[in-house]
């Protein structure tokens, strides 16, 4: 497997606190994305990122925040987090040119 | 935006039958990408699709891209316990990398 790990793993937090998760790699790839996965839903696009402070919205940014200050790390983070933020997070990166997606384990976050 | 769509949804098949998942996009697609997510498990890359009209096969997968670039294909022949999960395809168009997902086709196989 790529070398990619995300955490926590398991995180269950209170609604209206913020929540950041974190996603490293030691691939030195370029592209890191951030996904949610939810049931019916396949897999969908929160935000990602094509070089050190190059970031762009995904499909369902809202209420969710990202940073990337050095190659190895993106942070995603939940300003204030909902109870519809509760979901898998995957992060997942990949090379120049559009090649394959590693993804990490996954992140299950529960927002009571 | 761009939009990826899977269909069916789910599908229960016996071991041995065969197996189609198809992928729609509602923009031209640069590449196609394919993945396989096991139960409890992430997303593992199984192959990427470039040339309009293309077609590549693993073992007892076949996949295809369409002549326009809108739309694949994933065939699975004389299905095996082993080829449960969801499959997932996955395309960049345009301009940036995204990378968007479709819905995903959950396979159950019955013994």
């Amino acid at each position: 497997d790529a070398g990619i790990t995300q955490s926590p793993r398991h995180k269950v937090t209170e609604t209206g606190t913020p929540v950041t998760l974190r996603c490293h790699q030691t691939e030195n790839h370029r592209y890191m994305y951030w996904y949610r996965q939810d049931p019916g839903h396949g897999l969908r696009l929160i935000h990602y990122s094509y070089g050190v402070k190059d970031t762009d919205k995904g499909e369902v940014s809202d209420g969710y925040s990202v940073s990337r200050s050095k190659t190895e790390d993106f942070l995603l983070t939940l300003e204030s987090a909902t109870s519809s933020q509760t979901s898998v997070y995957f992060c997942a990166i990949s090379g120049y040119g559009g090649t394959e997606a590693f993804f990490g384990q996954g992140t299950r976050l529960t927002v009571v | 935006g761009q939009q990826v769509m899977q269909i069916p949804q789910y599908q229960h098949v016996q071991e041995g039958e065969d197996f189609t998942t198809y992928c729609n996009s509602s923009t031209t697609l640069s590449n196609i990408q394919w993945y396989k997510q096991r139960p409890g498990g992430h997303p593992v890359f199984l192959i990427q699709l470039v040339k309009s009209g293309e077609v590549k096969k693993q073992k007892r997968l076949t996949f295809q891209f369409g002549e326009a670039k809108k739309n694949s294909s994933l065939h699975i022949t004389a299905t095996q316990t082993t080829d449960v999960g969801t499959y997932f395809c996955a395309g960049r168009g345009g301009a940036t990398n995204k990378l968007i997902f479709g819905t995903g086709t959950l396979l159950a196989v019955q013994p």
